[in-house]
Parts: C-alpha cells; sequence; structure tokens
C-alpha cells in the first residue's frame, strides 16, 4: 500500500529537549515537504527536499532543521523545541514538486511545555 | 509570494443541500488549483484539482470553478452528505514552483 509514515504520532515534550518526527515513503517519490498546520493558519511549509541531499527552506523555518539522507526518508528535527513550535505537523511526498499531488502522512500532533 | 484567502471559515449545511468554498490567489503566475479533503485525524487527501487551462470541472458531485482574469476559484459540492463533514483546503502553485500555498480551511458541517 502506498504511504507517508510518520512517528509519533502524538508528542508531549518539554521546551529545549531534542526531538525528531520521522517521515517515510514507498512510493519513490524525489519530492518530500514537511508543514505544520494551526488554526486559522492553514498549513505552512517549512522545509522541503527535491532528491537526496537537496533541501530548501519552506515559509516557516526558523527552529527546525531536515536531512535527507535516502530518497525514502525526511526526518524533521527540533534541536531546541520551544512552546511555540507546539502544532499539528504533517510530511508529505510527491513526485510533481509543486504542481503534483501531495500525498499527506496521518500527522503528528506536537505539544511543547 | 502567493497569497490564498479562502472563505467562509466555517460551514453548516443540511444534508442534501449544496456547499461553495471560495478561494482568491494573488500570483497571477499560478496555474494548478487544488483542493484537498481532511478528515477528523487524517492526513489531508487531494480530492480534485484544475489547471489555468480550463474553466470548470466536475468529478460526481463535486465541481472546482476557476476565474483567472479575477484570481479566484470555487469548491461546489452538490447533494451534500455526512460523509463530506470535513475541513476543506485550496492552494495554488505553478509548474517549476516548489510549494503549494494553502488557504486557511473551511470546516464544513452537514447536519444528517
Amino acid at each position: 500500500e502506498a504511504q507517508v509514515t510518520q512517528n509519533p504520532r502524538y508528542l508531549i515534550t518539554v521546551t529545549g529537549k531534542k526531538l525528531t518526527v520521522t517521515c517515510s515513503q514507498n512510493m519513490n517519490h524525489e519530492y518530500m515537504s514537511w508543514y505544520r498546520q494551526d488554526p486559522g493558519l492553514g498549513l505552512r511549509q517549512i522545509y522541503y527536499s527535491m532528491n537526496v541531499e537537496v533541501t530548501d527552506k519552506g515559509d516557516v523555518p526558523e527552529g527546525y532543521k531536515v536531512s535527507r539522507k535516502e530518497k525514502r526518508n525526511f526526518p524533521l528535527i527540533l534541536e531546541s523545541p520551544s512552546p511555540n513550535q507546539t502544532s499539528l505537523y504533517f510530511c508529505a511526498s510527491t513526485t510533481g514538486g509543486g504542481a503534483g499531488e501531495l500525498f499527506f502522512g496521518e500527522g503528528s500532533r506536537l505539544t511543547v511545555l | 509570494g502567493e497569497n490564498v484567502e479562502q472563505h467562509p471559515s466555517t460551514l453548516s449545511v443540511q444534508e442534501g443541500d449544496s456547499a461553495v468554498i471560495k478561494c482568491t490567489y494573488s500570483d497571477s503566475a499560478s496555474n494548478y488549483f487544488p483542493w484537498y479533503k481532511q478528515e477528523l485525524g487524517k492526513g489531508p487527501q487531494l480530492i480534485i484539482d484544475i489547471r489555468s487551462n480550463v474553466g470548470e470541472k466536475k468529478d460526481q458531485r463535486i465541481a472546482v470553478t476557476l476565474n483567472k482574469t479575477a484570481k479566484h476559484f470555487s469548491l461546489h459540492i452538490t447533494e451534500t452528505q455526512p460523509e463530506d463533514s470535513a475541513v476543506y483546503f485550496c492552494a495554488a502553485s505553478w509548474a517549476g514552483r516548489r510549494a503549494l500555498t494553502f488557504g486557511s480551511g473551511t470546516r464544513l458541517q452537514v447536519q444528517p
């Protein structure tokens, strides 16, 4: 089954404690992206990757890091989480970049205390 | 950069009625306009999209219209059913651009 898998689905952490949200896709997509969803703000792009070892900032990259060492994996790293990073995070992948169907994971709800 | 505005933020209709959600965009270069449906606890899923070489596209009870001159596009759902209840997002982009810009979302509730 074609899918994008994120882990963890739910996480409560404290300010400053480094965490990683993993994302993996099994569709051999070149393009992967991270979004955060906040009430009234829709989905905002954090980082994206056009292919292995190629990453770039989206609209709201501050406080986040990413890496793309393998085609299937695109982890999101919060080096020193802060309460304003409390949000619902989605990983997505596609073959079409900005003009193709995005396949989303089921989301990771992060709470930073 | 691109800015997409979406209205209304919430919409409640009776089962069987029609629902319309409207979006405007700012970048005249945009030529790809998808709509995503997000059910509770799930990630968004593409339900229909339109490219700027067409003005309207239908898929069963769902249709999207595009007015490039006015820079707006709309989602129309006819004969609504309770399973249509979800959050709907519009988005805009253009070929070669590396991101979709999403609207703020519309929570649609279909009352049985």
